[in-house]
């Protein structure tokens, strides 16, 4: 089935740029997700990127999609604390049903 | 407020002992999905519904059933739970209008535990 993967772990300074990446299998995916989960809460829509386009720009985040390489980045400027959280990349190739990566621990050190 | 609301928040059970996990939605959303988040496995679809009465498996269905009979409830029964269903569960929903592209909506979660 469809695959949706990414690095575990991620470390950065504060003020620094983090850059999470995803990969995915699934060529006919539409819509690419970034989801943000702080400790004890739900998952929240950060942004997601339709298939057709390269980049998404929304204030400090940064989404690159190479559908080439089925390979998704999400790049947070100016990092702060209160970006730790676990970031889930997800792919949609149907009506709503979203496949999830294992996610991404991001840890911002002040 | 819009949001979806998911009760209890933590359960701790015994195995064999039916439970149900209720979520509602007050977005008048069609989709509602539930997906359980284990460590190292990310979260995982269990069962969804495009619409009332209308409901299928996801990728991990076994164990669990749902049921739609209202818009905005899609409760979670694990009619004889097992140790191996100890989890975070969370409920979505989403408007459903598109193909892809719709927001979905999480609860808080449920952590429920299974000794």
């Amino acid at each position: 089935g469809e695959d949706v993967e990414q690095s575990l772990f991620l470390s950065v300074r504060e003020g620094d740029s983090s850059v999470i990446n995803c990969t995915y299998t699934d060529s006919s995916s539409t819509y690419l997700y970034w989801y943000k989960q702080e400790p004890g809460a739900g998952l929240q829509l950060l942004t997601y990127i339709f298939s057709n386009m390269d980049m998404k720009q929304d204030q400090r985040l940064t989404v690159l999609l190479n559908k080439k390489d089925k390979h998704l980045s999400l790049r947070i400027a100016d990092t702060q604390t209160g970006d730790s959280a676990i970031y889930f990349c997800a792919e949609s190739s149907g009506y709503s049903t979203l496949t999830f990566g294992k996610g991404t621990m991001l840890l911002v050190s002040p | 407020e819009a949001q979806v609301t998911q009760n209890p928040r933590y359960l701790i059970t015994v195995t064999g002992k039916k439970l149900t996990v209720t979520c509602s939605q007050n977005m008048n959303h069609e989709y509602m999905s539930w997906y359980r988040q284990d460590p190292g496995l990310g979260l995982r679809q269990i069962y969804y519904s495009m619409n009332v009465e209308v409901t299928d498996k996801g990728d991990v269905p076994e164990g669990y059933k749902v049921s739609r009979k209202e818009k905005r409830n899609f409760p979670l029964i694990l009619e004889s739970p097992s140790p191996n269903q100890t989890s975070l569960y969370f409920c979505a929903s989403s408007p459903g209008t598109a193909r892809g592209g719709d927001t979905q909506y999480f609860g808080p979660g449920t952590r429920l535990t299974v000794l």
